[in-house]
């Protein structure tokens, strides 16, 4: 049964300074890992899918990295800034889409 | 291209009613999935429906169930509500489905639902 995990549950940086997110996974046979973004009471945003032949993919100050063998995956995030305040959450396919806890960030202005 | 939409948003029930919420995906899509959402257990698989069969189904009991419509709609019914049943009710859709989720899935805003 695969579990991710994703630790630490909250995070609190000031503006300008780099995030690094983890996300960690039991079973390493994932075809992708998929990173999203909530805010406050709504939906799932999509930021990145990182394909299991990939070790990187980058989207603008976004950078998500991918080491299946160690069961491991960084979302990093360059130069935050305050609207990128959100909960950031992973997850990964099987018979169904398994996420992580999410990582509650908060940037400070 | 219009997203992932959901309604109703919002919705206050009391325990031992029933409820009915539709997500309609992104226009292509074929494959309509939906979570519950709640503070203590966080994201959890409802089921998945493609081509207007079921494909798969979490661990919830039987008053949760599901359908898809030709049009690739989807609504998802809630039975004897239960406090417990409050939570934010997510859709989400994606182009294909291998049974793997290895698409990109794409989420709608959600239903929040509370039971009174």
């Amino acid at each position: 049964k695969q579990e991710v995990t994703q630790i630490p549950a909250a995070l609190s940086v000031p503006e300008g300074e780099n995030l690094v997110l983890n996300c960690s996974f039991t079973d390493s046979a994932i075809y992708n890992l998929q990173w999203f973004r909530q805010d406050p009471g709504k939906g799932l945003t999509s930021l990145l899918l990182i394909q299991s032949s990939q070790r990187e993919q980058t989207s603008g100050r976004l950078n998500a990295s991918l080491d299946k063998s160690s069961g491991r995956s960084t979302l990093y995030i360059a130069a935050s800034q305050p609207g990128d305040s959100a909960t950031y959450l992973c997850a990964v396919p099987g018979n169904k889409l398994t996420f992580g806890g999410g990582t509650r960030v908060l940037v400070k202005p | 291209k219009a997203g992932v939409t959901q309604t109703p948003r919002y919705l206050i029930k009391t325990r031992g009613q029933q409820v009915t919420l539709s997500c309609s995906p992104i226009s292509g899509h074929r494959s309509v999935s939906w979570y519950q959402q709640t503070p203590g257990q966080g994201l959890q698989f409802l089921f998945e429906y493609f081509s207007e069969t079921q494909r798969n189904k979490g661990n919830f009991p039987g008053r949760f169930s599901g359908r898809q419509f030709s049009n690739s709609r989807s609504e998802m019914n809630v039975s004897t509500l239960e406090l417990g049943d409050s939570a934010l009710y997510l859709c989400a859709s994606s182009l294909v489905s291998d049974g793997y989720y290895t698409d990109t899935q794409y989420f709608g805003p959600g239903t929040r639902l509370t039971v009174l």
